[in-house]
């Protein structure tokens, strides 16, 4: 079955600071791959995609990378801010799969002034 | 309403209580799912409603768990005789159509029920 794995929280920045949260999937057949965002107090939203291989998807100074090769779609951002401070998710949905998203644990990101 | 609205926000029930749990989704979406976001965990999908179909109850993890779309708009998930590993965040989100709408970015998610079973 479909799998998602991320970083395990949670994740203390200075603000400016270079993030990297890691995720890696198992999947049937060709999965899109998303990163959602859970601000506090607020639902999910999506973040950014990507479809295909090497496809780079990006948002809000974010980016990930499809690697098929390493089975991988982590998020970067070159410098974060305090209003990035929320709950990050990666997940999945493939072409194998029911109609639902398969999501990671999620990575509690805080980040300082 | 502008997004998905879910209520309550918080219920704390005591074991072997019966609960409701209550989602609007955004008017006209036929889709409709329920997700449960557990402590260290990651999203669990619970079951899917489209339009007039037959729902995906592939993801309930018990008989004690069903869930039901009234008129194709309202949702209640019911929980019987809810046990302390029921604790959870749980989520429910709608789109305007089934799985495309995941890669068309159509997703919307409401803000979640936390439930705390005593």
């Amino acid at each position: 079955g479909n799998s998602v794995t991320q970083m395990e929280g949670p994740v203390t920045l200075s603000e400016e600071a270079f993030l990297t949260i890691n995720c890696t999937y198992t999947a049937t057949g060709y999965p899109s791959l998303f990163w959602y965002v859970q601000y506090p107090g607020e639902g999910l939203q999506l973040l950014l995609k990507a479809t295909k291989a090497d496809d780079k998807g990006s948002n809000k100074g974010f980016e990930a990378t499809y690697r098929k090769e390493t089975t991988s779609f982590h998020l970067e951002k070159g410098s974060v801010q305090v209003s990035d401070s929320a709950v990050y998710f990666c997940a999945l949905i493939s072409s194998g799969s029911a109609r639902q998203l398969t999501f990671g644990s999620g990575t509690q990101l805080t980040v300082l002034p | 309403g502008a997004g998905v609205s879910q209520s309550p926000s918080n219920k704390v029930t005591e074991k072997g209580k019966d609960v409701e749990l209550r989602c609007d989704p955004i008017s006209g979406h036929t889709a409709l799912y329920w997700y449960r976001q557990s402590l260290g965990q990651g999203l669990e999908f619970l079951i899917y409603f489209q339009g007039n179909s037959a729902p995906d109850k592939s993801g309930l993890p018990s008989d004690r768990f069903s869930a039901e779309r009234t008129g194709g708009s309202v949702s209640t998930l019911t929980i019987q005789r809810t046990q302390q590993e029921d604790s959870a965040v749980y989520l429910c989100a709608s789109s305007l159509e089934g799985r495309a709408s995941f890669i068309n970015e159509k997703l919307f998610f409401g803000s979640g029920t936390q439930l705390s079973v005593l």
